[in-house]
C-alpha cells in the first residue's frame, strides 16, 4: 500500500517550452503532497506544499509563476515548468501524506522524473 | 526549528562488516525521525521511522536505530554491510504533521 507514481519518469524539452509532471496516489487519498527538487550529489529540497482543493504553499525562494502546482484531486498533483531554461535541469520528487490515515506523519515518496532542458 | 546534521558525507565499510551512519537532530519538540535511502534515479525508500514507541527501531535490510533523546542522536546501524547496501542514505526529522527536513546525505561505500 501507499504507493505514489510520478509521469514521467524522464523527460527532454527545449529551452523556453513548459513541461508538466505528475505524481499521483496510487492506493489511499493525499490530502497534501509535496514537490522537492534534487540536485546531484545533494539532499532534496522542499519546493512546495500542496492541499488539495488549496493553493500551493511555496518555499523561499522558489518562483511560484515558474512553477505552477496544481492539486485538483486528492489522487493527483502536477508541477509545471513554465518556460525552462537549462537551469532547472533537475531530479523532481514529489511526495503524499494522508492526514486521515493510519501514519498521518509519514510522507510516500514517488520514484521521481529526471527533467533535462536544453 | 528542526535541522538533521549527517556526520561523513562518505563512509566506506568491507562487505560483511558493520555499518553505522551517524545522524543528530534538532528539534524544540518531540519529533518523528526518519532514515531513507536512495538508489541512483530513483526516489526514497523508506528504512525505518521512529514515532515515540521504542526507542530501537528495526526497519527493513536488516538496518536499525536507536533514538536517543539525551544525545539527540538517531544513528543507523547493520550488523553485516551487503554489497547491495552501497547507495545514499538520508536522515530526516519531522516536528509531527509539518514538513520533512532533509539532512544532507551520506553516501555509503561497500567494498569488497
Amino acid at each position: 500500500g501507499a504507493v505514489v507514481s510520478q509521469h514521467p519518469s524522464w523527460v527532454i524539452c527545449k529551452s523556453g517550452t513548459s513541461v508538466k509532471i505528475e505524481c499521483r496516489s496510487l492506493d489511499f487519498q493525499a490530502t497534501t503532497m509535496f514537490w522537492y527538487r534534487q540536485f546531484p550529489k545533494q539532499s532534496l529540497m522542499l519546493m512546495a506544499t500542496s492541499n488539495e482543493g488549496s493553493k500551493a504553499t511555496y518555499e523561499q525562494g522558489v518562483e511560484k509563476d515558474k512553477f505552477l502546482i496544481n492539486h485538483a484531486s486528492l489522487t493527483l498533483s502536477t508541477l509545471t515548468v513554465t518556460s525552462a531554461h537549462p537551469e532547472d535541469s533537475s531530479f523532481y520528487i514529489c511526495s503524499a501524506r494522508d492526514l486521515g490515515g493510519p501514519s498521518p506523519y509519514e510522507q510516500y515518496f514517488g520514484p521521481g522524473t529526471r527533467l533535462t532542458v536544453t | 526549528a528542526q535541522s538533521v546534521t549527517q556526520l561523513g558525507s562518505h563512509v566506506s565499510v568491507s562487505e560483511g562488516a558493520l555499518v553505522l551512519l551517524r545522524c543528530n537532530y534538532s528539534s524544540s519538540v518531540p519529533p518523528y525521525l526518519f532514515w531513507y535511502v536512495q538508489y541512483p534515479n530513483q526516489g526514497l525508500q523508506l528504512l525505518l521511522k521512529y514515532t515515540s514507541a521504542a526507542t530501537l527501531v528495526k526497519g527493513i535490510n536488516g538496518f536499525e536505530a536507536e533514538f536517543k533523546k539525551s544525545e539527540t542522536s538517531f544513528h543507523l546501524t547493520k550488523p553485516s554491510a551487503h554489497m547491495s547496501d552501497a547507495a545514499e542514505y538520508f536522515c530526516a526529522v519531522s516536528p509531527r504533521d509539518d514538513k520533512i527536513i532533509f539532512g544532507k546525505g551520506t553516501r555509503l561505500h561497500i567494498l569488497p
